[in-house]
C-alpha cells in the first residue's frame, strides 16, 4: 500500500523552530517529486514548496521564503520541513503530497497531515 | 502568480442533483488543472488531472472539462459521499495555486 505519513507537529511559541517529517512507503521513494501544502484552520489549501527526486528545492512560496527549508533523505524515504522564525499565521495542518507519474504534476497521494499551532 | 477563482464558494444540493463547479484562471494554463475532493479532517483526494482525466478509482459520475482559462467539474448525480469541499489547482507554473474551494452541502 502506497502511503505518506507526516509527523512532528506541535504547539510552539512564535519565533521558535520546528521540524516536520514525511515518510513514504510502498513505492520507490527516490523516484518521485514531492510537494508540501498547508491548510490554516477553516481556510483553503496553500502550496508551499516542491522537492525534486534529487533533493533540489526548485520553488517555494513567498510566504515562507527565508524561514522554511525543504529537504529529503532518500536513504530514509523521508522528507523534511525545517520551520524557523515561526509566526502565528503559520498555524495550519501541513501535508506532504506525491506527484503522480504522467499526471501533469497532479498530487496522487497525500499524507494525513500534521498539525502545527504557533501560539504564545 | 496565476489566480484561480472558483464559483460558487458554497452550494446546497439534493441527492441525485447534477452539480457544476467552475474554476477560472487569471491566465492561460492550457489543461494543467487538477481537481481535488476534501472531507472534514481529511487530506484532499485527487479526482481529475489534465483538466479532464479521471483518476483511477474515482466514480464516473465525476467529470472535468475546459482548457485555457475556464474549467468545470461536474458531478452527474450527487451521492451522499460527495458532500465535501472541492478545490481546483493549476500546475502550469510556480507558485502552484489552488482555488478558494467550493463546499457542497445537503439541501
Amino acid at each position: 500500500q502506497e502511503h505518506l505519513v507526516e509527523s512532528g507537529g506541535d504547539v510552539v511559541q512564535p519565533g521558535r523552530s520546528l521540524r516536520l517529517s514525511c515518510g513514504g512507503a510502498g513505492f520507490v521513494f527516490m523516484s518521485y517529486t514531492f510537494h508540501w501544502v498547508r491548510q490554516a484552520p477553516g481556510k483553503g489549501l496553500e502550496w508551499l514548496a516542491v522537492i525534486l527526486y534529487d533533493g533540489t528545492n526548485k520553488a517555494h512560496a513567498d510566504s515562507v521564503k527565508g524561514r522554511f527549508t525543504f529537504s529529503r533523505d532518500n536513504s530514509k524515504n523521508t522528507l523534511y520541513l525545517q520551520m524557523d522564525s515561526l509566526r502565528t499565521e503559520d498555524t495550519a495542518v501541513y501535508y506532504c503530497a506525491r506527484v503522480m507519474v504522467g499526471g501533469q504534476g497532479a498530487f496522487d497521494i497525500w499524507g494525513p497531515g500534521t498539525k502545527v499551532i504557533v501560539s504564545s | 502568480d496565476i489566480q484561480l477563482t472558483q464559483s460558487p464558494s458554497f452550494l446546497s444540493a439534493s441527492l441525485g442533483d447534477r452539480v457544476t463547479i467552475t474554476c477560472r484562471a487569471s491566465q492561460d494554463i492550457n489543461n494543467y488543472l487538477a481537481w481535488y475532493q476534501q472531507k472534514p479532517g481529511k487530506a484532499p483526494d485527487l479526482l481529475i488531472y489534465s483538466a479532464s482525466t479521471l483518476q483511477s478509482g474515482v466514480p464516473s459520475r465525476f467529470s472535468g472539462s475546459g482548457s485555457g482559462t475556464e474549467f468545470t467539474l461536474t458531478i452527474s448525480s450527487l451521492q451522499p459521499e460527495d458532500f465535501a469541499t472541492y478545490y481546483c489547482q493549476q500546475l502550469r507554473s510556480y507558485p502552484l495555486t489552488f482555488g478558494g474551494g467550493t463546499k457542497v452541502e445537503i439541501k
